[in-house]
């Protein structure tokens, strides 16, 4: 079936460090691939998205790329700040359906 | 223009009690979404609706739910009796065509059952 997993948390980090989340997948035929993030006492919303192999999503200084070899699509920043502090959900959507596969969620804090 | 709305946005209850959770959709998108979020289980999809149809409702718990969407822009969530392990956050989304991928998440309900 699809599935999609991602690196547990929690994940703190310092200001300014790199970040990577990891996110695999699992699916048939050629899914779509999202990472949403949601904000303390907040909703998710799509933080960017990739629709097919090789495909970068981008936005807000984060990446990610989809990658169908590794099925892989983890979710990268170059320098976090203290505003990044979420949780993170790595997400897939099979190009037939309309239901969204959602990861367990990884939640991020920056120290400052 | 307005996102989607949830409300009310936090409801305490007894136990036994019955629960409304009410969403408006974003106007124009023909898809709609119940999920439920807690610390233990995380996301859970609950139903979805096409065009006001429940398409699948495989993720509703149990007969204490039920979840209607009498028109585009509304749809209720009813728990009856409620319990003490209903308690989570509660959120409704809504999207725009099949494969399209974006879902737009009100601020969701956080319900508590005492």
């Amino acid at each position: 079936g699809n599935s999609v997993t991602q690196m547990e948390g929690p994940v703190t980090l310092s200001e300014e460090a790199f970040l990577t989340i990891n996110c695999t997948y699992t699916a048939t035929g050629y899914p779509s691939l999202f990472w949403y993030v949601q904000y303390p006492g907040e909703g998710l919303q799509l933080l960017l998205k990739a629709t097919k192999a090789d495909d970068k999503g981008s936005n807000k200084g984060f990446e990610a790329t989809y990658r169908k070899e590794t099925t892989s699509f983890h979710l990268e920043k170059g320098s976090v700040q203290v505003s990044d502090s979420a949780v993170y959900f790595c997400a897939l959507l099979r190009s037939s359906a309309s239901k969204i596969i959602f990861g367990s969620g990884t939640r991020l804090s920056i120290r400052p | 223009d307005a996102g989607v709305i949830q409300s009310p946005r936090h409801e305490v209850t007894e136990m036994g009690q019955e629960v409304t959770l009410r969403c408006k959709p974003i106007s124009g998108h023909d898809y709609l979404f119940w999920y439920r979020q807690t610390m233990m289980r995380g996301l859970e999809l609950l139903i979805y609706f096409n065009n006001n149809v429940p398409i699948d409702d495989s993720g509703m718990p149990e007969d204490r739910f039920s979840a209607k969407m009498p028109n585009a822009s509304f749809s209720t969530l009813k728990i009856q009796p409620s319990e003490p392990r209903d308690s989570a956050v509660y959120f409704c989304a809504s999207s725009m065509g099949q494969g399209m991928g974006e879902q737009f998440f009100g601020p969701g309900t956080r319900l508590t059952v005492l």
